[in-house]
């Protein structure tokens, strides 16, 4: 079954400490986005990248960072820079752009920084 | 600055009644619009809009795109508890083409 798989599920770090987040998709996508949500707001896009090795900064980039270094995999490291990190993170990947292409979602990882 | 405004915020309803999604927007170099429907997981698919007087049309859901006055709306005829979600709107714009969401609306149905 194609799709995209985000993992952990779920996730607790201490403050300080760096995280990563894994986004992995077997759709064949060339575009894929990790985007942040928080109780009672929409998703804020966070960064994305529309080809291997490309990635382009979002809105709400700054104390996070990412690589695609393969097609199939984007992930997302959460720097200790980052002030507020507890949220819902969704990755999602679209075939060609945004706007052109229905965009899927994974199932998302719960960060809670204690 | 790029805006995508849902309303209402929250809706709560009883099973069978008819329900009006509003979403507005002001993007530059609009390219479509987006509805998801979220349930506490990940958004998934309802419709994309390009468009303008379309309708698309899911079972009980439908939509359709004004681009002169800049708006969607997203019907759902008798609703049934299932219904109830986060329903997210989105537009596919700005100088990047990156999606840019609303806040969404949460709707409860009651049976």
């Amino acid at each position: 079954d194609g799709g995209i798989t985000q993992s952990p599920k779920y996730l607790f770090r201490k403050e300080g400490q760096n995280v990563t987040l894994s986004c992995e998709q077997n759709l064949n996508h060339d575009a894929m986005y990790w985007y942040r949500q928080d109780p009672g707001q929409g998703l804020r896009l966070i960064y994305y990248s529309q080809i291997v090795n490309d990635f382009q900064k979002g809105d709400i980039a700054e104390g996070y960072s990412v690589s695609r270094e393969k097609k199939e995999s984007f992930p997302l490291t959460v720097t200790s820079a980052q002030k507020n990190p507890t949220a819902f993170y969704l990755c999602a990947s679209t075939l060609g752009l945004a706007g052109e292409d229905e965009q899927f979602f994974g199932p998302g990882t719960r960060l809670t920084v204690l | 600055e790029d805006k995508v405004v849902q309303s209402p915020l929250s809706l709560v309803v009883h099973e069978g009644d008819t329900v009006t999604l509003n979403c507005s927007y002001e993007v530059t170099n609009f390219r479509s619009l987006l509805w998801y429907k979220q349930e506490k997981k990940a958004p998934t698919f309802l419709f994309m809009l390009t468009s303008s007087g379309i309708e698309k049309k899911s079972g009980r859901l439908s939509s359709i795109l004004d681009k002169k006055e800049l708006f969607s709306i997203l019907n759902i005829t008798a609703t049934q508890t299932g219904d109830s979600a986060v329903y997210l709107c989105a537009v596919v714009g700005g100088a990047t083409n990156k999606l840019i969401f609303g806040t969404g609306t949460l709707l409860a149905v009651q049976p």
